[in-house]
C-alpha cells in the first residue's frame, strides 16, 4: 500500500513570492492534516479535514496561508507571501476515522 | 489545555545498551498516548499508541511504553539498543476518544554509539 505522497520534497524561496506544497493521502482515509514542524522542534497542526470540510483550522495563519482539499482526497497548502520564518518542514498526514494520523515525507521549505 | 513534556532535548546510548525515553503529558482525564519515530528526511512513523486497558504497551521494532497515572507518564524502553534506532523520538497526546487531535512534544533526538 502506497503511503502518503508529498511534493515537491525540498524548495527554496525568495521572501515575498508564493509557493504550493501538494498531498496524496492515502487511499481511502478520510481525514488529512497539514503540520508545520520547525528545527527541533514536534510538528503542530495548521488544519485538519474530514472529507472536503475543513474541521479544525484554528492554528492556519489564513492572512498567507489558504489550504484546499478538493474532491475530498488530494491537499494543497499554500503561502502567499512567504516569509523568512516560514523555513521549516510541511507534514501531510492522513487517516481512516479513529486512528492515528500517518504521516508523509514533508517538504523541506527554505525562504531566502 | 493538553500538553506534552519531554525533557531529555538528546539522549546518546551505546548500541545493544538499554533505553528509557521519557514523557510527561498534561491533562484533565486519561487521554490517549503516542510514540512516534522520525528518522532524517523521513516523516514520523506510529511506534505504538495507549487508548485504554492494560498500561504496558508493546510497539514495533521491540519497543514498549508504560502509562503511569499517578506520575502522568508515558516512557519509552527499548532493553537493547540498536544503531539503526538512532532517529528523533516524539512523544503526543490526544483526548479520549479523538486520535486525530493530536499535541507533540518537542522530541528527544538519540544518538548510538557504536
Amino acid at each position: 500500500e502506497a503511503g502518503v505522497v508529498q511534493s515537491p520534497r525540498y524548495k527554496i524561496i525568495e521572501k515575498k513570492q508564493p509557493v504550493a506544497f501538494w498531498c496524496n493521502p492515502i487511499s481511502g482515509h478520510n481525514t488529512l492534516y497539514w503540520y508545520l514542524q520547525n528545527l527541533g522542534q514536534g510538528p503542530e497542526l495548521l488544519i485538519r479535514y474530514e472529507n472536503e470540510e475543513a474541521v479544525d483550522d484554528s492554528q492556519l495563519p489564513k492572512d498567507r496561508f489558504s489550504a484546499e482539499r478538493l474532491k475530498g482526497v488530494d491537499s494543497t497548502l499554500k503561502i502567499q507571501p512567504a516569509e523568512l520564518g516560514d523555513s521549516a518542514v510541511y507534514l501531510c498526514a492522513s487517516s481512516p476515522p479513529g486512528v492515528a494520523p500517518f504521516f508523509g515525507p514533508g517538504t523541506r521549505l527554505t525562504v531566502l | 489545555a493538553q500538553s506534552v513534556t519531554q525533557p531529555d532535548i538528546h539522549i546518546t546510548v551505546s548500541e545493544g545498551a538499554s533505553l528509557e525515553l521519557r514523557c510527561n503529558y498534561s491533562y484533565g482525564a486519561t487521554p490517549y498516548l503516542f510514540w512516534y519515530v522520525q528518522s532524517p528526511g523521513q516523516g514520523l512513523q506510529l511506534l505504538l499508541k495507549y487508548f485504554s486497558g492494560d498500561t504496558l504497551v508493546q510497539g514495533i521494532k521491540g519497543f514498549e511504553a508504560e502509562f503511569k497515572r499517578s506520575q502522568s507518564s508515558f516512557n519509552l524502553r527499548k532493553p537493547s539498543v540498536h544503531w539503526s534506532d538512532a532517529a528523533e523520538y516524539f512523544c503526543a497526546v490526544a483526548p479520549s476518544g479523538s486520535a486525530r487531535q493530536l499535541t507533540f512534544g518537542s522530541g528527544t533526538q538519540l544518538t548510538v554509539l557504536p
